[in-house]
């Protein structure tokens, strides 16, 4: 286990609606990244948080937003969800500093949109 | 230019057998190679990683070989077990820890 967990397991939702997914990074992490996994799939990534401030984002459209907080936990939120937007999200967190190189992610959230 | 490229979609090997995948991309920014395991149901788990700067790194039952010219990497699994059995990514990153870009992933079948 690499000490990120993230909430919640599965989540069920229709298109159209918001969603909130939740992850708490690895003891002495300050840097989180969330990718998003289709089945049968690579991640693909979505962005990264360093020290509460986005540093780098991939292609994924405005309505995919993030909050890293002061305990470096974070949120990822989708508005107006898609069809397409079901997936298996995953966070994961980095140690940053001079040892910036590894990312450990977490469990994943599978989110399904009806 | 940010793709990574993965073989064989899938891989079926006998017990005490070598698993051999292969990835290839074309960006030569690129400076951190790692390949990721995942099981059903669970997030990637980091296997082994390696830097342009040596051409070989073992760890345990794993090897990473990696050809800057041809700009290519693979993972060898060598005396393979049922355990192995899993979804092996390769991924690149050009910036020490920002977005790592992955591969399709290989799908390995161990038999015993």
């Amino acid at each position: 286990e690499t000490g990120v967990t993230q909430s919640p397991t599965h989540l069920i939702k229709t298109r159209g609606q918001q969603v909130t997914l939740r992850c708490s990074s690895q003891s002495g992490h300050n840097t989180v990244s969330w990718y998003q996994q289709a089945l049968g799939q690579g991640p693909q990534f979505i962005f990264q948080y360093y020290r509460e401030e986005e540093n780098g984002r991939g292609n994924f459209p405005p309505r995919f937003s993030g909050l890293q907080f002061p305990n470096y936990s974070s949120e990822l939120n989708v508005n107006a969800l898609e069809l397409d937007d079901s997936a298996l999200y995953l966070c994961a967190s980095t140690q940053g500093g001079a040892h910036t190189d590894t990312q450990y992610f977490g469990p994943g959230t599978r989110l399904t949109v009806l | 230019q940010q793709q990574v490229k993965q073989s064989p979609q899938s891989l079926i090997v006998q017990k005490g057998g070598i698993s051999i995948i292969n990835c290839a991309y074309e960006n030569t920014a690129f400076d951190y190679f790692p390949w990721y395991q995942q099981f059903p149901g669970k997030g990637p788990a980091l296997l082994i990683a390696i830097r342009p700067d040596v051409s070989e790194k073992k760890e345990g039952r794993f090897t990473i070989s990696f050809n800057k010219s041809a700009k290519q990497f693979s993972l060898h699994i060598m005396d393979s077990q049922p355990g192995d059995s899993a979804t092996y990514f390769c991924a690149a990153s050009a910036d020490g820890g920002g977005k790592l870009i992955f591969g399709q992933g290989t799908t390995l079948q161990v038999k015993p």
